[in-house]
């Protein structure tokens, strides 16, 4: 069955330090991938994407993910976080078909610390 | 540009009364158009999608349905809302032929007591 896995429900950064927010998928072929964030409240704002090509993608608000196919893998990065950056990410994956809905993982909620 | 509208914002029903959410999106024309619901800590689940007026596809069996009675609008509805009803309920729409991005809504927070 196709699924999405973020493991870390919460996270607590510093502010300035690096981030890391870990998804794994399961899926039949190698699906588009996305990375989501939302506010409190708020709709779910697309960060990054990836379809093919470059396995390192990068987004908006200074975030990238790497995609690895070995490890079914599409982690998202930030070298430098800010109290802004608080809020709760998605992971989603997408089959290769215009028409079909996204999968989404359980989410991370992000909280970052001064 | 596109748009995507979503109301009411924030709702408070009693158990057993009916619902109406209702999605427009503008500037673009034959959207897939998607209601998710979002439970806390369960993440987003699809309830149903559309890819064309009257097309209707439900994910997951419940106490709610949904129509999509002009290209551009798509309603989510229910005729006895159950606690279990209350969530925030997102409205989404991509293009036809594209690569499955999502845009959302502003979503709509139900709540029923």
């Amino acid at each position: 069955a196709q699924s999405v896995t973020q493991p870390d429900i919460h996270i607590t950064v510093s502010e300035g330090a690096s981030l890391e927010l870990r998804c794994n998928y399961s899926y039949g072929a190698t699906p588009y991938l996305f990375w989501y964030v939302q506010s409190p409240g708020q709709g779910l704002q697309l960060l990054l994407k990836y379809f093919s090509g470059d396995t390192l993608v990068q987004g908006i608000k200074g975030f990238e993910a790497e995609f690895k196919r070995s490890q079914s893998s599409f982690n998202l990065r930030k070298p430098s976080v800010h109290w802004s950056d608080a809020a709760e990410y998605f992971c989603a994956v997408g089959a290769r078909q215009a028409g079909t809905a996204l999968i989404f993982g359980k989410g991370t909620t992000l909280s970052v610390s001064s | 540009s596109q748009t995507i509208h979503q109301w009411p914002a924030t709702l408070v029903q009693p158990v057993g009364s009916p619902l109406s959410l209702e999605c427009t999106v503008e500037g673009t024309s034959n959207p897939n158009l998607y209601w998710y619901r979002q439970a806390a800590g369960r993440g987003l689940q699809l309830l149903f999608y559309s890819v064309g007026i009257g097309q209707i596809s439900s994910e997951v069996p419940q106490n709610l349905s949904a129509s999509r009675p002009q290209d551009r609008q798509f309603i989510l509805s229910s005729k006895k809302l159950l606690l279990s009803d209350s969530g925030f309920y997102l409205c989404a729409w991509s293009t036809l032929y594209d690569t499955g991005e999502l845009f959302f809504g502003e979503g709509s927070r139900l709540t029923v007591l």
